[in-house]
């Protein structure tokens, strides 16, 4: 159980064009999911908080108009990456944890592996 | 907020050995520390997970201790296979302030087991 799904897996886009990438709890409902970026061979950092039904909350030096967060149902958070340029090329990574279960295990999507050329 | 350290950054055991990698943590009030495997271009696997009021947890060749006083936690591997090399990720749950709720990462570990 607890699974979480990404889509994309990858994605390959030109530079000043936005990608959306979606996260999915397929058999659990998360009223917060977790968005996290990890750059080659380093550890992942925590982009933003995906809350539903209300505004995502962006950690210190994440740009918000820059990547849009929607968290429209219990299931589904979508991460915008709006006009890409090469260094937002990356591994970007949600995560979540059923409802009611603030401490619980977080499970984590496959990732997408994002490259702007 | 919640500062995660972890070492060694590369690991390097023949098959059969033992395996352990360390981390400290900075907040005191986390009370949720979890182990990840992550395998190249993959998300984090959840392998191990250790709770403030346990000190010890074990399943099958994996096991992890927790020294709150001293704010560390380790991961013990025994009879490693070449199946367990991968990057192994500490992390703690924050508790106050600007933590509270967010899962914090150590650096990783380079696993490499040699067949």
């Amino acid at each position: 159980g607890a699974v979480v799904s990404q889509h994309p897996s990858w994605v390959i886009c030109k530079s000043g064009t936005s990608v959306k990438i979606e996260c999915r709890s397929l058999d659990f409902q998360a009223t917060t999911m977790f968005w996290y970026r990890q750059f080659p061979k380093q550890s992942l950092m925590l982009m933003a908080t995906s809350n539903e039904g209300s505004k995502a909350t962006y950690e210190q030096g994440v740009e918000k108009d820059k990547f849009l967060i929607n968290h429209a149902s219990l299931t589904l958070s979508t991460l915008t990456v709006t006009s890409a340029h090469p260094e937002d090329s990356s591994f970007y990574i949600c995560s979540a944890s059923p409802l009611g279960e603030r401490d619980s295990p977080l499970h984590f999507g496959n990732g997408t592996r994002l490259t702007v050329t | 907020g919640e500062n995660v350290e972890q070492h060694p950054s590369t690991l390097s055991v023949q098959e059969g050995d033992s395996a352990v990698i360390k981390c400290t943590y900075s907040d005191s009030a986390s009370n949720y520390f979890p182990w990840y495997k992550q395998e190249l271009g993959k998300g984090p696997q959840l392998i191990i997970d250790i709770r403030s009021n346990v000190g010890e947890k074990k399943d099958q060749r994996i096991a992890v201790t927790l020294n709150k006083t001293a704010k560390h936690f380790s991961l013990h591997i025994t009879e490693t296979q070449p199946e367990d090399s991968a990057v192994y990720f500490c992390a703690a749950i924050g508790a106050g302030g600007t933590s509270y709720g967010k899962l914090t990462f150590g650096q990783g570990t380079i696993l490499t087991v040699h067949p």
